[in-house]
Order: structure tokens, then sequence, then C-alpha cells
């Protein structure tokens, strides 16, 4: 069991361009949520998928934003024409079918936005 | 609306005094429980978790929690603190009506002086 892994682990754009993450959920797990953490805060949900399936996705989740979960295996959150205000560490979780309330953390992909 | 509240931003402990970490929460109903520790720049790694029967619930690397319904609390405890438990932690609650998402507390950053 390999974990939860999340590409990159370090990103630094400029104010505009686009970042595409990626996370990678423990095998057979079916549910992914990704999170968002601001220095000093706790984190806040974004959305979650079952499988493929997006199933809510927070108000935090502004139109710039975007995730996918194509093959309900890995899956991307891509923020467009980013924002200074988006600096953050973007956190992924899964969870097992037979254990959905129980949510494994990957280690995160910060991002700094200039 | 759900929300955990956790009072101490800060905590200084010596090595080898025990600890209690306090979190309270507002849910519509039982939720299930969490404690997550979180090092520098990591991810989050889950301590203990409690959804039904003894409320008191055991966890890893020594640490332990007290569910307590009538003042919707979940603190978190460990008799002896090491160097090592120097860490950020996170209380946390969900609900599978809520799809299991996670509302965390701001955190308690633990500090251990020796």
């Amino acid at each position: 069991d390999t974990g939860v892994s999340q590409n990159p682990r370090h990103k630094i754009t400029k104010r505009g361009q686009n970042v595409t993450f990626r996370c990678d959920p423990i095998s057979e797990h079916n549910r992914l949520y990704w999170y968002r953490q601001t220095l000093g805060q706790g984190p806040e949900f974004l959305t979650y998928f079952q499988n493929e399936a997006q199933l809510e996705k927070s108000r935090l989740l502004s139109d710039r934003f975007s995730a996918e979960r194509p093959k309900g295996s890995f899956s991307t959150l891509e923020i467009q024409r980013t924002e200074q205000g988006d600096s953050a560490m973007y956190l992924c979780a899964s969870s097992y079918k037979g254990r959905q309330e129980t949510q494994y953390f990957g280690p995160g992909t910060r991002l700094l936005v200039l | 609306a759900q929300s955990v509240t956790q009072p101490d931003i800060h905590i200084t402990v010596s090595e080898g005094a025990s600890l209690e970490l306090r979190c309270n929460y507002s849910y519509g109903a039982t939720p299930y429980l969490f404690w997550y520790v979180q090092s520098p720049g990591q991810g989050l790694q889950l301590l203990l978790k409690y959804f039904s029967g003894d409320t008191l619930v055991q966890g890893i690397k020594g640490f332990e929690a007290e569910f307590k319904r009538s003042q919707s609390s979940f603190n978190l405890r460990k008799p002896s603190v090491h160097w090592s438990d120097a860490a950020e932690y996170f209380c946390a609650v969900s609900h599978m009506e809520y799809g299991n998402k996670l509302v965390f507390g701001a955190g308690t950053i633990l500090r251990v002086k020796s």
C-alpha cells in the first residue's frame, strides 16, 4: 500500500498563469477529496469524487477551479488565471468504500502565486 | 452549520509532562470525530477516530481521546509527551449525510520543551 501521492510537491507560478495538480489515491479507494489549507488554518473542503463522478463542490471552488477524475483513479485539480489568494497547500485524500468515513491524506502540493 | 473549535492556538509542554488538547464541535447529529497530526510542510496523519461505542478511544503514538456528548467535546490526551510529538494537531468532524467531508478546526500547535 503506497499511500496517497501528490505531484508536484511545490509549485511557484506568476499571477495569471494556469496550474494543474495531480493526486493518485490509494489503490481501490473509490472516493477522492480535495482540500485547501491556508497558513494558520485547518484544511477546507473543496470537492469530492466517488469513482469518476464529482458529487459535491464547495462554494470556495470558483469557476477558475476545475477538478476531474476521468477514469475513477487519479484526479487533477486545475486553477486557471491564478491569483495571489490561491497561494495555499492543496491536499488530497482518499477513502475506501468499506470504510468511507476514514480519509487518508497525501503530502500536499504547496502553491505560491507571485 | 457544522463547526469545530480548538480554543488553544499554541500549547507548550515539557517533555515527559501530560498533554490535553481541547476540541468542541457544533453539528446537527453526532458526527464522526477525528484527530489528525501535521508536521511542518507535510500532509495529515490520522491519530485516532470515534464513530460509536466506547467513548474513550486509543490511537497511535500513545494518544487517546474521550468523546463527551453532553459537552460536544472530543479532547486529545497523552500521558507523557515526547519531543517528537511537536507538530500541529487538528480536530475534525464528518458525517455520511454530508458525504463524509471533513470539517476541521483551526489547529493547535504543540511545542515541547526539553
